[in-house]
């Protein structure tokens, strides 16, 4: 278990509509990024928050938000979703989000757009 | 921006043989290149990573190499079991700068060892 939890497990939802995932950080860690794993495009980097300021942004959609809560926890939103937006979405957590921090990841969210 | 490629994409080899994995980097800002290694199923987790200033790092069975002149790095498995069958990741990332930590990830290489 790396200490990072994520929550839904498992979302399945219809075309359209607009879903939340959750990302809690290993206590102590003050850097979020979420990364999307699909089978075509492998694991690419969304965005990332440190101490509840958004941090860089990589190839996140602008139908996709995130924020980090002053308790550290960070959402996903996904809005208006497409059949293509079916993967399987990582939180990683690290101390400071600095690059020689590593990286804990957690289960994932799969999510399935029918 | 940063582009990573890897190499193969599927390898299949005999218990107790070596396997090699390679991927190449595009940006020379990139410093920092930690391999993933994610079971069916499972999260990424962080197998070893090596700095620019290191030519090479060795973790018992696992080594990695890097070349920054050619922008290529090398995940080497020796004595491989049949639990090392997993999908490896390479990844790059600037260890400083706005952009740093963002791993930008090969497309991985699923490892089979055959018993």
């Amino acid at each position: 278990d790396s200490g990072v939890t994520q929550t839904p497990k498992h979302l399945i939802t219809a075309t359209g509509q607009r879903v939340t995932l959750r990302c809690s950080p290993r206590s102590g860690d003050l850097s979020v990024y979420w990364y999307q794993q699909s089978l075509d495009q492998g694991l690419q980097f969304l965005i990332q928050y440190y101490n509840g300021e958004e941090r860089a942004k990589g190839n996140i959609l602008e139908r996709f938000s995130a924020q980090q809560f002053p308790d550290l926890h960070s959402e996903l939103n996904l809005s208006s979703l497409e059949l293509g937006d079916s993967a399987l979405y990582f939180c990683a957590s690290s101390v400071t989000g600095e690059a020689k921090n590593i990286q804990y990841f957690g289960a994932g969210t799969r999510l399935s757009v029918l | 921006g940063e582009n990573v490629e890897q190499h193969p994409s599927t390898l299949s080899v005999q218990e107790g043989d070596s396997a090699v994995i390679k991927c190449t980097y595009s940006d020379s800002a990139s410093n920092y290149f930690p391999w993933y290694k994610q079971e069916l199923g499972k999260r990424p987790q962080l197998i070893i990573d090596i700095r620019s200033n290191v030519g090479e790092k060795k973790d018992q069975r696992i080594a990695v190499t890097l070349n920054k002149t050619a922008k290529h790095f090398s995940l080497h498995i020796t004595e491989t079991q049949p639990e090392d069958s997993a999908v490896y990741f390479c990844a790059a990332t600037p260890l400083y700068g706005g952009s740093q930590g963002n791993l930008i990830f090969g497309k991985g290489t699923k490892l089979s060892v055959k018993p």
